[in-house]
């Protein structure tokens, strides 16, 4: 039950886009198409952003967006916006009823 | 509207144990899997356990298998955790979550665990 590897950090100005990683293994992320994705700001429980990889509960803008291919996930926010400034945290499922989160990366909007 | 609230959190010993409870509210609790997850201070997420709807499967992390068990009561839509032998790396805020689509698609506001002597 190894935490997934997620980069530490990534900025990008207002209206630019980020894209965050989330390498797993052939265990977890490559495994099942079970990888979300969390939004937490300082001080707060954290959002779910996405579900089953690209999918954006309602309420959620639509310029959040996931994918995935092979082992690794990726979370992609377009169009930043100040109030995306946040750290983020993948999760996946892993078998036999367990899950892994990611080690989290902070984004900042420059 | 969903509602997940912690209880039971609070200083302890090395050693010790307590009982976290999580009140259910504004869903079929006994229809959702939960979950636990806790985050130490100025850390990241770390999954802890989870629990089926009716309760007769449960998973565990590595870390806190043996020590941590994980129940739920349907008639009282409470979910728990008890934990024993707390270790000062135990010590985090926990959250409960319910489980949709197998994503935690709802959070508590998390109840405080401090280990130390």
């Amino acid at each position: 039950q190894s935490a997934l590897t997620q980069p530490p950090s990534a900025s990008g100005s207002p209206g630019q886009s980020v894209t965050i990683s989330c390498t797993g293994t052939s265990s977890d992320v490559g495994a099942y198409n079970y990888v979300s994705w969390y939004q937490q700001h300082p001080g707060q429980a954290p959002k779910l952003m996405i579900y089953e990889v690209s999918n954006r509960p309602s309420g959620v803008p639509d310029r959040f967006s996931g994918s995935k291919s092979g082992n690794t996930a990726s979370l992609t926010v377009s169009g930043l916006q100040a109030e995306d400034e946040a750290d983020y945290f993948c999760y996946s499922y892993a078998g036999s009823d367990t899950f892994v989160f990611g080690t989290g990366t902070k984004v900042t909007v420059l | 509207e969903v509602q997940l609230v912690e209880s039971g959190g609070g200083l302890v010993q090395p050693g010790g144990s307590l009982r976290l409870s999580c009140a259910a509210s504004g869903f079929t609790f006994s229809a959702s899997w939960m979950n636990w997850v806790r985050q130490a201070p100025g850390k990241g997420l770390v999954w802890v356990s989870r629990i089926k709807s009716d309760g007769s499967r449960t998973g565990y992390a590595d870390s806190v298998k043996g020590r941590f068990t994980v129940s739920r009561d349907n008639a009282k839509n409470t979910l728990y955790l008890q934990i024993d032998s707390l270790r000062a790396e135990d010590s985090a805020m926990y959250y409960c979550t319910r489980e949709n689509r197998v994503a935690a698609d709802s959070w508590g506001q998390g109840t405080l665990v401090t280990v130390s002597s």
